[in-house]
């Protein structure tokens, strides 16, 4: 089975922070997404990746960066946290474009 | 991204009951996936669909693709306590900009 590890499940930090989520699959997928999920929101992409070294931005990446150096790594990064990034981050893979996604548990992030 | 409304938001039903939740888009679609997330859970991939009028079944799942690929609907059959949770739909349209729709939560009441 596709494993999709987010590396942590809960995370605080405070507001100015500089914060970094990882995802790792471990299945060889081109395709890597970030997505937030805000109750009555739904999932909304932020940035996603075909390839590695490329980005392309989703439909709210303002805030975010991410980073895409080895196939099976694709990092988020909150460059300076704010409390309106307080959200559950889900991080997602997939073979090919428009197959299935395979997604990671999540990381609930809280700023303060 | 594209736009896909899924509705209803929210649907509470009595155990046995069915349900039904639908996807509709303004553009052609290649294809829609239909995802379920548990309470506290992750999104899981249920099944995709690809050709016009397209109708697959899982068990007490049935999903179909309209014939003008636009819309696509999942019903589920006498609805079970395990069958709780927030039914999600992602429309593909060919690009790399894969849109979810807003979700459906079901509540099934014992």
């Amino acid at each position: 089975d596709v494993k999709v590890t987010q590396s942590s499940r809960y995370l605080v930090k405070r507001t100015g922070e500089k914060v970094f989520l990882e995802c790792v699959q471990d299945m060889d997928h081109e395709n890597m997404f970030w997505y937030r999920q805000d109750p009555g929101l739904g999932l909304r992409l932020i940035y996603f990746s075909y390839d590695v070294k490329m980005k392309e931005k989703g439909d709210i990446p303002e805030g975010y960066s991410v980073s895409r150096e080895k196939k099976e790594r694709f990092s988020l990064i909150l460059e300076s946290a704010s409390t309106n990034q307080t959200s559950m981050y889900l991080c997602a893979s997939s073979y090919r474009t428009n197959e299935k996604l395979f997604f990671g548990s999540g990381t609930q992030l809280s700023v303060l | 991204g594209q736009q896909v409304m899924q509705i209803p938001q929210y649907q509470h039903v009595q155990e046995g009951e069915d349900f039904t939740t639908y996807c509709n888009s303004s553009t052609t679609l290649s294809n829609i996936q239909w995802y379920k997330q548990r309470p506290g859970g992750h999104p899981v991939f249920l099944i995709q669909l690809v050709k016009s009028g397209e109708v697959k079944k899982q068990k007490r799942l049935t999903f179909q693709f309209g014939e003008a690929k636009k819309n696509s609907s999942l019903h589920i059959t006498a609805t079970q306590t395990t069958d709780v949770g927030t039914y999600f739909c992602w429309a593909g349209a060919g690009s790399y900009q894969l849109t979810f729709g807003k979700g459906t939560k079901l509540s099934v009441i014992p």
